[in-house]
């Protein structure tokens, strides 16, 4: 039972390269997420996907672009990385989207952006 | 500026006694509240929730606790145990706009 599976788990990139995230579930849940993880901050919304077919943005998607494949998969893409959005990214899936659903998490893809 | 507060970032607790984790909203539209703890390496895990409606509730050892009117949440976990030692991060949201604010986390660390 994988639940949501990251990939990279690690990634080093230098300024203004570009890269995607990529995410799948096997839950057959609803709605992705993208979330960025850093200290002192909490977890923060980049983009979400309520149902397969829309995507939103959240309180930080300035840089980012997602693409929802298919059910099952959420891709995030930096298309010029900065310093700026090194963190640990998290994507997370739930049932539907509303404000009782849990989330279930991936393991995370630590991003440094030198 | 951050609607969910966790003020301590860190705590420290001997095996078998009560942790207490505090969390502190200025969302007064929030009306559900969910915790979630997470390990190094993994990504957060849902632990427990409470719907406004409620001030209370309880899911073995761990108990949720809220106070509207201060806008307070707390999480009490008894008796605590090595495996409880991970962040633990507090979220909430409204039915009006469904958006999840997390706070910051507290680090418990549980000691033999």
């Amino acid at each position: 039972n994988a639940g949501v599976t990251q990939t990279p788990k690690f990634q080093v990139l230098k300024t203004g390269q570009s890269m995607t995230l990529q995410c799948a579930q096997d839950m057959n849940h609803n709605s992705m997420y993208w979330y960025r993880q850093d200290p002192g901050m909490g977890l923060r919304l980049i983009y979400y996907s309520a149902s397969e077919g829309t995507t939103d943005k959240g309180e930080v998607p300035n840089g980012y672009n997602v693409s929802r494949l298919n059910k099952r998969e959420f891709s995030l893409r930096l298309e010029s990385a900065a310093p700026s959005q090194t963190s640990v990214y998290f994507c997370a899936s739930s049932r539907d989207r509303g404000p009782d659903e849990k989330l279930f998490f991936g393991s995370g893809t630590q991003l440094s952006v030198l | 500026d951050q609607q969910v507060k966790q003020n301590s970032p860190s705590l420290s607790v001997q095996e078998g006694r009560i942790s207490i984790l505090n969390c502190d909203y200025t969302n007064s539209m929030f009306d559900y509240f969910l915790w979630y703890k997470k390990y190094p390496a993994e990504g957060p895990t849902f632990l427990i929730s409470i719907s406004s409606i409620k001030d209370k509730n309880e899911d073995g050892r761990f108990t949720v606790f809220l106070n509207k009117s201060a806008k307070h949440l707390s999480l009490h976990i008894v008796p605590s145990q090595p495996g409880d030692s991970a962040v633990y991060f507090c979220a909430a949201s409204s039915y009006n706009d469904y958006k999840l604010s997390f706070g910051a986390g507290t680090t418990v660390t549980v000691r033999a």
